[in-house]
């Protein structure tokens, strides 16, 4: 059973780097195929995708954030972590990571249930 | 303004037929890349409901179809119910932004 839990702060400020942890379990980041992508919902509005990491430590990044976002894995603990420089209260949102599986996949099959960070002062 | 555009809103009455756009690019569907479909009920997570552009997670019901066709993708609800009310998200690849895209999202109304 693959289940995918997002853990970290739930108030940051304005200017702060904000660190996101997702604690799987279920499968394994060094499997062929597997990737973990984390995933961004302000409240009310569309879904928004940040960053991906393959099993093969491949990296990928939204454009429009690639400079504020940094993602890792360590694959003995079953995390990976998002870390997202200079926050704003724009970026108040729900962030979910999320399962893929398959080469070439881009589906994302697994969903933690999502933690709400609020950006204010 | 999402990549890939998708009308706000749907509405049918129960038992009705009702089909969710979802328009993209020679960047991205028009591409070929697969388009994916997510239903979200309020207060919680992004559900896969299609991927691959017409395949169904296993439990879904066969109420539930995707297709695809050049640079727009369409999911289809037959015998719409008042459990599918929900946010409905299509997602796909773009070549030219090198990474995942989701699109507007449509919320389904069941009157």
């Amino acid at each position: 059973q693959i289940t995918l839990k997002e853990s970290g702060p739930t108030l940051v400020k304005p200017t702060q780097t904000l660190t996101l942890t997702c604690t799987f379990s279920g499968f394994s980041l060094s499997t062929s195929g597997v990737a973990v992508g984390w995933i961004r919902q302000p409240p009310g509005k569309a879904l928004e995708w940040l960053a991906l990491i393959y099993w093969n430590d491949d990296k990928r990044y939204s454009p429009s954030l690639r400079s504020r976002l940094t993602i890792t894995k360590d694959t003995s603990k079953n995390q990976v972590v998002l870390t997202m420089t200079n926050m704003d209260p724009v970026d108040t949102a729900t962030y979910y990571c999320a399962h893929i599986v398959g080469l070439g996949a881009t589906d994302f099959d697994y969903w933690g249930q999502g933690t709400l960070v609020i950006v204010s002062s | 303004q999402s990549v890939l555009t998708q009308p706000p809103s749907v509405s049918g009455a129960p038992g009705q037929r009702v089909t969710i756009s979802c328009t993209g690019s020679s960047s991205n569907i028009g591409a070929g890349y697969d388009v994916h479909w997510y239903q979200q009920l309020p207060g919680t997570a992004p559900k896969l409901l299609i991927y691959g552009n017409n395949n169904r997670l296993s439990g879904v019901p066969d109420r539930f179809s995707g297709s695809k066709s050049g640079t727009s993708a369409s999911l289809g609800i037959t015998g719409l119910q008042a459990e599918d009310e929900a946010d409905y998200y299509c997602q796909s690849f773009d070549n030219s932004l090198n990474g995942l895209v989701f699109g507007g999202g449509t919320k389904v109304t069941v009157l």
